[in-house]
């Protein structure tokens, strides 16, 4: 299978919370990524954890970690118009990072 | 410039042609990294420089990629003999080297073969 799985689709409605998904394989991964690409743009770093942190929160997000089943979500607070992206969820593995197939997140009005 | 800088942002090449992409990192950024995106795809890593040499280049897909780092700082990606199935988008990215730093990634360089 994949090294980093992830659903391809998630819509939401604007001001409501989004939560994407999101599992690995290397259980040595030592950061977790969320990235963000908006339309013909390149790849943005949104956040980050470190594999010994079980949650992290900077302003609108939140990631949360469980290292036990290899599952990373992030969760974006108040959705907005703006948010409308593909978000790509990638593991470090030794010097180099893999990513996820990306979820396209649309909003809803 | 204080990003990534990629050049050509476009190329459009015919099938059997040489190509070269040129990745200029952030000043300073000692490790520099090539991945390549398809539609719908993620970024899918080719290879990483530290300095002038290629620390890891499993994820070139076969001997008519290769990628060069002369002097540490700009890096040349070179695709011979073109095929349909390399057009793509070329991302390049830098960052410090440093465990958990941010990597940086350019704009890209999307490349079509016709």
């Amino acid at each position: 299978g994949e090294d980093v799985e992830q659903s391809l689709f998630l819509s939401v409605r604007e001001g409501d919370s989004s939560v994407i998904n999101c599992t690995y394989t290397d259980s040595s991964s030592t950061y977790l990524y969320w990235y963000k690409q908006e339309p013909g743009a390149g790849l943005q770093l949104l956040t980050y954890i470190f594999s010994n942190m079980d949650m992290k929160q900077d302003q609108r997000l939140t990631v949360l970690l469980n290292k036990k089943d290899k599952h990373l979500s992030l969760r974006i607070a108040d959705t907005q118009t703006g948010d409308s992206a593909i978000y790509f969820c990638a593991e470090s593995k030794g010097d180099k990072i893999i990513f996820g197939k990306g979820t396209r997140l649309h909003i809803l009005p | 410039g204080a990003g990534v800088s990629q050049t050509p942002s476009n190329k459009v090449t015919e099938k059997g042609k040489y190509v070269e992409l040129r990745c200029d990192p952030i000043s300073g950024h000692t490790a520099l990294y090539w991945y390549r995106q398809s539609l719908g795809q993620g970024p899918e890593f080719l290879i990483y420089f530290q300095g002038t040499g290629a620390a890891d280049d499993s994820g070139l897909p076969n001997d008519r990629f290769f990628a060069v780092r002369p002097e540490g700082s700009v890096s040349t990606l070179k695709i011979q003999r073109t095929e349909r199935g390399d057009s793509a988008v070329y991302l390049c990215a830098s960052s410090t080297g440093q465990p958990g730093n941010t990597i940086y990634f350019g704009e890209g360089s999307w490349l079509t073969v016709v």
